[in-house]
């Protein structure tokens, strides 16, 4: 089936600290996938995404490059603010269905301190 | 004024009460959608719906129904609520164009079920 899976947290970091949260994903056929952050209290937002084989998705410092030889979307950042702090979640959806329904990871916490 | 918005944004409920989640968007999109989402699982797909005749299941359907009463509005409904319905619930919006539509969410509904 197709799924997602994320590294587990909490991740804490200091401020200015590289950011690696991991995804990688099992699909059957070839996804679109996604990043999604939420903060504290708020609905996900898209952050970045890709939509095939070696393309990189960034915004606001954050960057993800789609690798299909090791099915993964990792997410990095290289310097983390303490605004960073959120749940993140790495979200897959085939291309070329009609439905348009996300297959989330389980979300990863950053905490972020000064 | 916020694209998705969802009522209540809290409730606290009794077991076998029906409980009736409110979405409302202002971005035009034909497709909405009702997630939920539990620590540890990430979130869950429950309906979705590509336009007011079009209702389709999610992956976890039982126990929820849903009604879209015109293009703007997706409401979800516990008929006899339970604890384990106890989670957060989102709303998302997307538009029919494209392979691979942003979803823009609601700020959540946190159902408690005692």
């Amino acid at each position: 089936g197709n799924s997602v899976t994320q590294m587990e947290g909490p991740v804490t970091l200091s401020e200015e600290a590289f950011l690696t949260i991991n995804c990688t994903y099992t699909a059957t056929g070839y996804p679109s996938l996604f990043w999604y952050v939420q903060y504290p209290g708020e609905g996900l937002q898209l952050l970045l995404k890709a939509t095939k084989a070696d393309d990189k998705g960034s915004n606001k410092g954050f960057e993800a490059t789609y690798r299909k030889e090791t099915t993964s979307f990792h997410l990095e950042k290289g310097s983390v603010q303490v605004s960073d702090s959120a749940v993140y979640f790495c979200a897959l959806r085939l291309y070329g269905g009609a439905t348009n329904k996300l297959i989330f990871g389980t979300g990863t916490l950053l905490a972020v301190q000064p | 004024d916020a694209d998705v918005t969802q009522t209540p944004r809290n409730r606290i409920t009794k077991t076998g009460k029906r409980i009736m989640l409110e979405c409302s968007q202002t971005k035009g999109h034909d497709r909405m959608y009702w997630y939920r989402q539990d620590p540890g699982l990430g979130l869950r797909l429950i309906y979705y719906s590509f336009d007011v005749k079009d209702i389709n299941k999610g992956e976890i359907s039982d126990g929820y129904s849903v009604s879209r009463q015109a293009q703007a509005k997706f409401s979800l409904s516990l008929e006899s609520a339970i604890p384990n319905q106890t989670a957060l619930y989102f709303c998302a919006t997307s538009d029919s164009g494209g392979n691979y539509n942003e979803q823009f969410f609601g700020p959540g509904t946190r159902l408690t079920v005692l």
